[in-house]
């Protein structure tokens, strides 16, 4: 049973490009997370998504990133236009049913670096 | 006052020692808590999952939980070189809609040989 996967495990882009991050959800999970982890501190919520929808966007930064999990496809993060304070490890996570007793479980991450 | 607060250590032991993990949180809404061990460049995995007060055991793992203080923690008995990680606290609200933790900063503990 694979666990989330994320790809690609390194990014190296340029400031000013595009960066595009993706994540599949463990088998029969339709719920997934995105969180950010920078140098010496914890991980930070950024957004969370079933399929389709939105659920709970409060800790994505209000320009240059966006979310989205089709129905069909890996979940994408987008960061256009990046900047260096962009680089971190973006790790996802995903869950079942979404109940508050469901457990998360994460992928390996994506080390962004913006050069 | 940031919301979990966890001391980011380095904790160095020799191997074989007792090690004790701890957060202290601030809203008292938090109703589950989570311990995660995290390998360098690699994903955060779930050790230990709990809702209420008190203890639960799993192997040579510890969580204690003691909501009137608002503090958790981890123990490790017998730790192994194999236990050097960064350990992460995380917490997660009993109501709204979203289903999102609040993690601490997390703590490197180093098992000496």
């Amino acid at each position: 049973n694979a666990g989330v996967m994320q790809n690609p495990r390194h990014l190296v882009r340029r400031r000013g490009q595009e960066a595009r991050l993706r994540c599949s959800p463990m088998k029969g999970h339709s719920h997934v997370y995105w969180y950010r982890q920078l140098p010496e501190e914890g991980l930070k919520f950024m957004v969370y998504l079933q399929k389709e929808n939105i659920i709970d966007e409060s800790g994505m930064p209000k320009e240059r990133f966006s979310a989205e999990f089709p129905k069909e496809g890996p979940s994408i993060l987008r960061i256009q236009q990046v900047v260096r304070g962009d680089s971190a490890a973006y790790f996802c996570a995903s869950s079942g049913a979404g109940g508050k007793n469901e457990k998360l479980f994460f992928g390996s991450g994506t080390q962004l670096s913006v050069l | 006052q940031k919301e979990v607060e966890q001391d980011p250590g380095p904790l160095s032991v020799p191997e074989g020692a007792i090690v004790s993990l701890n957060c202290t949180y601030s809203n008292s809404a938090f109703q589950y808590f989570m311990w995660y061990r995290q390998y360098s460049r690699k994903g955060p995995e779930l050790l230990m999952y709990t809702y209420s007060s008190g203890n639960k055991e799993d192997g040579r793992f510890t969580a204690q939980v003691d909501k009137s203080s608002k503090y958790i923690s981890l123990f490790i008995r017998d730790s192994q070189p194999s236990d050097s990680a960064t350990y992460l606290c995380a917490q997660k609200r009993s109501g709204g809609a979203t289903n999102k933790l609040i993690f601490g900063t997390g703590t490197l503990l180093a098992v000496q040989p």
